[in-house]
C-alpha cells in the first residue's frame, strides 16, 4: 500500500540549532513528495515539494531531497528560528493514479526556544 | 490572489444534527478535495471533486457527502453528527484533477465541535 512514516515528535530545539525531521514512504507507484507546515490554529501551508528522484525542494531555508533508493524525503534546516515552531507533515501523491489523493504522515511537532 | 476560503471557521453542533461546510477554491482551480484532521487519526482523505464529479472517496460512512458546483465551489455535509465527528475539516484545491501532478493548496479549515 501507500503510506508515509515520520519521526515521532515532539522535537524541541534551541534557536539556531540544526533541524532534521525524517520521512520515509512506501508507494505502489511513482510519487511526488511534499512537506506541509501547520501553524497553531491554521490550515496546511505547502512548504516545499519534489516531483522526481534526486530533486531537491527548498523554501524559507528548509530543504528536502527526494531519495528513491532509500524511499526518503527528510526535511532539514540549518538554523531554526522561534517562528518555525509548528507541526510539519510529510505527504506523498501518486501521479497518474486513479485514486489521486495525498497520503500524510502523522506530523511532527517542532518547538523552538529562544 | 485569494487562497482557498472555507466557511464557517468555527461551529458547534449537537449530536444528531447535520452540518454543511463550504469551500471556495483558488480562482481557476477545478479540483477540490476534503480532509478530516483529528488528534487520534491524523489527516484522512474524505473525497475529491473535479468538474462537479466525485472522482475519489475515502473510507468514511455515507453520512459524509459532498458536492461541487459549476463555479468549482464545494460543500461537504455531515448528517446525524456523532461526537467523533469533532475535527478540523480541511479543503484543498488544485488546478487540475489530483492525478495531474498540480500543487495542492489548503484552506485554513473549519473547526467542528459536536457536543
Amino acid at each position: 500500500g501507500n503510506s508515509v512514516t515520520q519521526m515521532e515528535g515532539p522535537v524541541t530545539l534551541s534557536e539556531e540549532a540544526f533541524l532534521t525531521i525524517n520521512c520515509t514512504y512506501t508507494a505502489t507507484g511513482y510519487p511526488s513528495l511534499f512537506w506541509y507546515v501547520q501553524y497553531p490554529g491554521e490550515g496546511l501551508q505547502l512548504l516545499l515539494k519534489a516531483t522526481k528522484a534526486d530533486d531537491k525542494g527548498s523554501n524559507k531555508g528548509f530543504e528536502a531531497t527526494y531519495r528513491k533508493e532509500t524511499t526518503s524525503f527528510h526535511l532539514e534546516k540549518g538554523s531554526v528560528q522561534v517562528s518555525d515552531s509548528a507541526v510539519y507533515f510529510c505527504a506523498l501523491y501518486l501521479r497518474g493514479s486513479t485514486l489521486g489523493r495525498l497520503y500524510f504522515g502523522r506530523g511532527t511537532q517542532l518547538t523552538v526556544w529562544p | 490572489k485569494a487562497g482557498v476560503t472555507q466557511t464557517p471557521r468555527y461551529l458547534i453542533k449537537t449530536r444528531g444534527q447535520q452540518v454543511t461546510l463550504s469551500c471556495s477554491p483558488i480562482s481557476g482551480h477545478r479540483s477540490v478535495s476534503w480532509y478530516q484532521q483529528t488528534p487520534g487519526q491524523g489527516l484522512q482523505f474524505l473525497f475529491e471533486y473535479f468538474s462537479e464529479t466525485q472522482r475519489n472517496k475515502g473510507n468514511f460512512p455515507g453520512r459524509f457527502s459532498g458536492r461541487q458546483f459549476s463555479n468549482s465551489r464545494s460543500e461537504m455535509n455531515v448528517s446525524t453528527l456523532e461526537l467523533g465527528d469533532s475535527a478540523l475539516y480541511l479543503c484543498a484545491s488544485s488546478l487540475g484533477a489530483l492525478d495531474s501532478g498540480n500543487t495542492i493548496y489548503f484552506g485554513e479549515g473549519s473547526w467542528l465541535t459536536v457536543v
